[in-house]
């Protein structure tokens, strides 16, 4: 089976901290996203990454950053936390290669979440 | 546009009744696929069901089971004598095809009671 491991479930911070969320999936996927969950608004995409050390911005890319160096392995970084991200980070992970006439069907496998609250 | 739309925010049933959950979705693309996911209070997203813009066949899969129809643009989810067990916030979602995007649902929240 798939599986996707986020490394904190659920993580308290101040105002200003640094915080580090790691996703290490275990079926050498290429594509990793990380996703933010919040009431009434559903799952809205903050960044992609087809590949190795490659990154997309999704919807909401503010505030945050990525890495991705290593393909099994995808952190979403926040510089400086502020109290409107406090909310459930979801990593993701997906299958099929993406590209310019190659169709992308696969699902995506998702961790358990990690629950940022920041005062 | 691409957007997909979940009215219906909570649903409350009692066990044993037939539920179904709403999905309506936008988009000019010719070719697509839809998705059903269950989110169950652990907070893991689970794969349901896959359905591309091609396929209008429903589906069934135990008390499961799901009515794509384009004409509607609806993708509509049915459970049928529910269990305490299926109480979870679902998602639906749209990808176009050959892209990386997907577009979530806000999800509905079913309570089942036992």
């Amino acid at each position: 089976d798939v599986k996707v491991t986020q490394s904190s479930r659920y993580l308290v911070k101040r105002t200003g901290e640094k915080v580090f969320l790691e996703c290490v999936q275990d079926m050498d996927h290429e594509n990793m996203f990380w996703y933010r969950q919040d009431p009434g608004l559903g799952l809205r995409l903050i960044y992609f990454s087809y590949d190795v050390k490659m990154k997309e911005k999704g919807d909401i890319p503010e505030g945050y950053s990525v890495s991705r160096e290593k393909k099994e392995r995808f952190s979403l970084i926040l510089e400086s936390t502020s109290t409107n991200q406090t909310s459930m980070y979801l990593c993701a992970s997906s299958p099929t290669k993406q590209g310019v006439g190659v169709q992308n069907t696969g699902e995506l496998f998702f961790g358990e979440g990690s629950r940022l609250t920041v005062l | 546009a691409q957007k997909v739309t979940q009215a219906q925010t909570e649903i409350s049933v009692v066990e044993k009744e037939d539920v179904t959950l709403d999905c309506v979705y936008e988009t000019r693309d010719t070719t697509y696929y839809l998705f059903w996911y269950k989110q169950p209070p652990s907070g893991e997203l689970v794969f349901l069901i896959r359905r591309n813009s091609f396929d209008e066949q429903n589906e069934i899969s135990g008390r499961y089971s799901w009515n794509f129809q384009k004409s509607t643009s609806s993708f509509n989810f049915t459970i049928t004598a529910s269990q305490v067990v299926d109480s979870a916030v679902y998602f639906c979602a749209l990808k176009p095809s050959g892209t990386y995007k997907y577009i979530f649902g806000t999800g509905t929240r079913l309570k089942v009671l036992a």
